[in-house]
């Protein structure tokens, strides 16, 4: 079966650059979630996208700017990167309103040297 | 301020026996729960879910239980398998639309042979 589909998998930056991650959500699936996971803690939520509209938001830097398009495919962008950003970050799928079993991405490990 | 708590950092169980993950949770709001599996250098991958109407979900090994009284919820194992060693995040959310997940810290499973 078709997984979430997350590019690059592995990024190096260095601070006060930019970076773009994509996402490329399950067929059909019209949700996409973004979460950052810090070494030794659980994904937080940062933003989330229904049907090319933003849903809800969380505790994302307004350094970082995300959006869904047409396909359903999502991007994050990340300006003037910090030595924090340094994370793993996920993003997930689901199917519209219906229960919330969210599918996630293999992940993308940023680093900012 | 952490809403969703898992208080064992790390759970070793033997093959063949029941492992039993715990969860508390302190938002009465939330109504959805979801177990994931976590291994090294993937994305957490959904094992199994329960609305808060139920109290009770099945999926061969895998039963989750909910005690909304309480704020509880357990992941029972059984058997309990060495592929089963991994990181295990407890998540809650609200099921009205598409929500963000809340996810606890984490339970680190390991089972010895």
């Amino acid at each position: 079966a078709a997984g979430v589909i997350q590019s690059p998998r592995h990024l190096i930056k260095e601070k006060r650059e930019t970076a773009t991650l994509k996402c490329y959500p399950i067929p059909r699936h019209d949700t996409v979630y973004w979460y950052q996971q810090g070494p030794g803690q659980d994904p937080q939520f940062l933003i989330s996208f229904y049907e090319k509209m933003q849903s809800d938001k969380g505790s994302i830097p307004d350094r970082f700017s995300a959006q869904q398009f047409s396909d359903y495919h999502s991007e994050l962008n990340m300006s003037s990167l910090e030595l924090g950003d340094s994370a793993l970050y996920f993003c997930a799928s689901s199917r519209g309103m219906t229960g919330n079993e969210q599918y996630f991405g293999p992940g993308t490990r940023l680093t900012v040297t | 301020d952490q809403q969703v708590k898992q208080n064992s950092p790390s759970l070793s169980v033997q093959e063949g026996r029941i492992s039993i993950l715990n969860c508390d949770y302190t938002n009465s709001m939330f109504d959805y729960f979801l177990w994931y599996k976590k291994y090294p250098a993937e994305g957490p991958t959904f094992l199994i879910s329960i609305s808060s109407i139920k109290d009770k979900n099945e999926d061969g090994r895998f039963t989750v239980f909910l005690n909304k009284s309480a704020k509880h919820l357990s992941l029972h194992i059984v058997p309990s398998q060495p592929g089963d060693s991994a990181v295990y995040f407890c998540a809650a959310s609200v099921i009205q639309g598409a929500q963000k997940l809340v996810f606890g810290q984490g339970t680190r499973l390991t089972i010895n042979p």
